[in-house]
Order: C-alpha cells, then structure tokens, then sequence
C-alpha cells in the first residue's frame, strides 16, 4: 500500500502570507489530489490531477510535484482558508489519504 | 445539482450487523463508480471500499476485508454498504463519495461527497 505522509501536521499563517503543505509518498505516484474539510462539514474536493482547481476553489491556490513529492501552496493565505488539507493518491488501490495538516490563523 | 445523501447509521453492539444506503441524484448514477469513505471522531479520512460503475469491480480496505460488503442498485440510484462483526473500531462517519475519472482514465478522484452518516459501535 502507498503511505502518504503530510507535512506539517498542524501549521499557522498569518492573512497574506504565503503557505506551502506537502504530501510524500512511499513509492512513486502519477497524480495527487487534495481535499479541503472545515469542522463539522464533508470533505471536498480541492486539487485534483496534481494541478487542476476544482469548481469555486479560489486561483491563490495552486498544485504541484511528481513522483514522490507532491505540494498545495496558497499564494497569500486567507481567513476562510482555514481547514484540514488531505492529500489522496490517485491511481492505485486501496485509496490511500495522508493524515491531513490543519492550517490555522496566526 | 449533485447530491448523495446517506442513510443507515445509528448505535449497534459488537459484533452486530448495519446496513448503510446512499441515495444518488443530479447525476448518472449508473455510469459512475462509488465509495464508502469513513472518519473516526477526531481522525483522518480512512477510505473503505469501491465499487465500479456495473459492479465488475470491487475493493475494500485489508480493515474491513469479509466483513463489509458493497454493492449498488442502478434501477434506484442506491448504493449500499452491508457491515457485520462490526467492532469498536469501526466507530467513524460513513461518507459516501463519487469517483469521476479524467478524459483520459490516467486519474480518478472523488468529486461529491455526501454529509455521512454516523456509525457507532458500542455495548
């Protein structure tokens, strides 16, 4: 099985600064998604394919990597960006998720 | 509008029986694959099992593997989830979520997901 480990666990940014999460796989994936979940409602879907936002994701976020080493970055963090990011790999089975980094307000 | 909305959940002892139900709509449900996805109280995103758009195809997790059992009612827009030997370790918010694929097929992701329903194993 891919394990998927994230990084940081938990993490504090101030309004605009710049705010980097990283997803490391244990073997080599193709592709990276990215799921945003706030307290008390479902996961959704954030990034997917590595790069591409899903619908309403605002374009300060951004997707990247390959093979091992996968990255969410928000270009100038907001209030309403706090949440629990998760990583999943794409492409094999079982569906494996990372164990999620909560980004907080410093 | 896409929408999942599961059913089922509730308080059951170990070793008792569940059976989880997702009703589908906004979409095509029979030309999509679906999964159980579940959240422990203040955990991660555990994924559970999948099952392919006719049912040709079937996974599970090792954690659940001849316990549950997936399935789907194209004809009712419903997909289900046959839990059994539930222990306390199966305690989580069941969700249930559809798979969609790029153009492509090198990819798939899970693009709706419903509320969930909670499930909690406890005597």
């Amino acid at each position: 099985d891919i394990v998927l480990t994230q990084s940081p666990t938990t993490m504090a940014a101030s309004p605009g600064e710049k705010v980097t999460l990283t997803c490391r796989a244990s073997s080599s994936v193709s592709y990276m998604n990215w799921y945003q979940q706030k307290p008390g409602a479902s996961p959704k879907l954030w990034i997917y394919g590595t790069s591409k936002l899903a619908s309403g994701v605002p374009n300060r976020f951004s997707g990247s990597g390959s093979g091992t080493s996968y990255s969410l970055i928000i270009s100038s963090m907001e209030t309403e960006d706090i949440a629990t990011y998760y990583c999943q790999q794409c492409c094999s089975t079982p569906n494996t998720f990372g164990a999620g980094t909560k980004l907080e307000l410093k | 509008e896409v929408q999942l909305v599961e059913s089922g959940g509730g308080l059951v002892q170990p070793g008792r029986s569940l059976k989880l139900s997702c009703l589908a709509s906004g979409f095509t449900f029979s030309n999509y694959g679906m999964n159980w996805i579940r959240q422990a109280p203040g955990k991660g995103l555990e994924w559970v099992a999948s099952i392919s758009s006719s049912s040709s195809y079937i996974y599970y997790a090792d954690t659940v593997k001849g316990r549950f059992t997936i399935s789907r009612d194209n004809a009712k827009n419903t997909l289900y989830l046959q839990m059994t030997s539930l222990r306390s370790e199966d305690t989580a918010l069941y969700y249930c979520a559809k798979r969609s694929r790029d153009s492509y097929a090198l990819y798939w992701y899970f693009d709706f997901w419903g509320p969930g329903t909670m499930v909690t194993v406890s005597s």
